[in-house]
C-alpha cells in the first residue's frame, strides 16, 4: 500500500517564527489532507489539497503531485499552533486514508 | 456549517463488555469511515462503508468489530468483546464521494479497564 512519511518528527519554535512541514508519499493520490490535532485529541482539518496551493490566514499548503510531496507552511507561529500535524493521503486505488506519523510542533512563548 | 458528530465523547468499559460508538455523518455524504488512534500513535484506518455495506477494511477490523447504518442518519461501530488494547480514540468520518474531502468527527475516547 501507499507509504507516507513526514518530516521533521519534532519541531520547536519561538513564537513569531515561520516553519515548513513536509509530507512525502509513495504513489499517486486522489486526496491529500493536512490536519492539526489539538490538545483535546480532535483532528482539525486544515487543507484538502490533492494538488496546487491554498492559503488560509497564516497557513498555506502546496502539493506537487507529480513529485509526490506536500508542504505545510506556518508563518508567524503562535503558541496555539502547538500540537501534532498529520498529513493523510488516499491513493488512486484505495478508499481509505493513510496517515503519516505526524510532526509534533511546540511553539514557545 | 454541517459537521460530523460522535457520541459519547468518552466511554469507559470493562474488558469483555460490548460497546457501541455512534456517529452522525454529514447528511448528503455517501461514504463513511471509522479510524482509531492509540495514544501517542498515528491514526489508523479501520473500515469504510458505502451503499449499506463494507467497501474496505483493514487487518485491525477483525470479527470483534462490526459496523451498521441502522437508519438514515446514524453510523455505528460495535466492538463485541472489548480488550485492553482496544483503548484508543475512535474517529468517524464521511465524504461525498471517493477522493473527496473527508470530514472527521471529534472522536470518542474509549478506555477499557
Amino acid at each position: 500500500g501507499i507509504q507516507v512519511e513526514q518530516s521533521p518528527p519534532d519541531l520547536i519554535l519561538q513564537e513569531g517564527a515561520n516553519s515548513t512541514l513536509r509530507c512525502n508519499f509513495s504513489d499517486s493520490v486522489n486526496n491529500l489532507q493536512w490536519f492539526h490535532q489539538n490538545p483535546w485529541g480532535q483532528l482539525i482539518n486544515l487543507f484538502y489539497i490533492p494538488s496546487g496551493t491554498k492559503q488560509n490566514g497564516r497557513l498555506s499548503a502546496t502539493t506537487v503531485a507529480t513529485e509526490r510531496y506536500s508542504l505545510l507552511y506556518i508563518s508567524s507561529s503562535q503558541t496555539t499552533d502547538s500540537g501534532v500535524y498529520f498529513c493523510a493521503v488516499e491513493g488512486n486505488y484505495g478508499q481509505n486514508f493513510v496517515f503519516g506519523p505526524g510532526t509534533r510542533l511546540s511553539v514557545l512563548p | 456549517e454541517p459537521e460530523v458528530t460522535q457520541t459519547p465523547s468518552h466511554q469507559v468499559t470493562q474488558m469483555g463488555q460490548e460497546v457501541i460508538l455512534r456517529c452522525v455523518p454529514i447528511s448528503n455524504h455517501l461514504y463513511f469511515y471509522w479510524y482509531r488512534q492509540i495514544l501517542g500513535q498515528k491514526v489508523e484506518f479501520l473500515v469504510s462503508f458505502y451503499n449499506n455495506e463494507i467497501s474496505e477494511k483493514s487487518e485491525i477490523f477483525d470479527d470483534q468489530f462490526s459496523v451498521e447504518r441502522p437508519d438514515g442518519s446514524n453510523f455505528t461501530l460495535k466492538i463485541r468483546s472489548t480488550k485492553l488494547e482496544d483503548s484508543a480514540m475512535y474517529f468517524c468520518a464521511s465524504s461525498l464521494g471517493l477522493g473527496d474531502e473527508q470530514f472527521f468527527g471529534p472522536g470518542t475516547r474509549l478506555t477499557v479497564l
